[in-house]
């Protein structure tokens, strides 16, 4: 099946520093998603982004298809931004909406 | 928009006992619901697909007959985990896709159902 790495596995930041998180799949993909688990579990939907670049206030993120990889972009970081971030593929051809996660990058961001 | 509820969010059952987790989509029909599994530091595994009105698709290496997957209804999806023993202690997280071309197959996850077993 389709392999999906994370990295960095840990990032920690100072407020108001700059992180980007990368994602690499290793084939092509219908659906990938970019989530970030809070210390409660929650899974909360960043962006749907198989392709091209999208912007969501202090968050952005890129995603070049043709070289299977994706970037997160998170600008001057808040405490709140803590937590794990976790890239989700949908691969291409008869996969029925099934995501395949990777292993996540621990985001730590001290006041 | 694309809210799922969980229920419960946190069980503690005794080692032989069965429990029930609930999955509803509240303000849209979800034709596709998945289950995941969680366990400490690690990422989500999918267990199983499930169809509104059909059987439920299991991964490999998960026991239907030990998480047992009902989807009755477009907006409720349930997991009994039969039988738990504390190895089945974990994070239990559902999903909902609405399935249709316009939705893209975009998955919105409830808050997930922490299971402890004694």
């Amino acid at each position: 099946g389709i392999q999906v790495e994370q990295s960095p596995p840990d990032l920690i930041l100072q407020e108001g520093a700059n992180s980007t998180l990368r994602c690499n799949f290793s084939d092509s993909v219908n659906n990938l998603q970019w989530f970030h688990q809070n210390p409660w579990g929650q899974l909360i939907n960043l962006f749907y982004i198989p392709s091209g670049t999208k912007q969501n206030g202090r968050l952005s993120a890129t995603t070049v298809a043709t070289e299977r990889y994706s970037l997160l972009y998170i600008s001057s970081s808040q405490t709140t931004d803590s937590g794990v971030y976790f890239c989700a593929v949908e691969a291409g051809g008869t996969s029925y909406g099934k995501l395949t996660f990777g292993q996540g990058t621990i985001l730590t961001v001290h006041p | 928009g694309a809210v799922v509820s969980q229920h419960p969010s946190w069980v503690i059952c005794k080692s032989g006992t069965s429990v029930k987790i609930e999955c509803r989509s509240l303000d849209f029909q979800a034709t596709t619901m998945f289950w995941y599994r969680q366990f400490p530091k690690q990422s989500l595994m999918l267990m199983a697909t499930s169809n509104e009105g059909s059987k439920a698709t299991y991964e490999q290496g998960v026991e239907k007959d030990k998480f047992l997957i009902n989807h009755a209804s477009l907006t409720l999806s349930t997991l009994t985990v039969t039988s738990a023993h504390p190895e089945d202690s974990s994070f239990y997280i559902c999903s909902a896709s609405r399935g249709d071309v316009s939705a893209k197959n975009i998955q919105y996850f409830g808050a997930g159902t922490r299971l402890s077993v004694l």
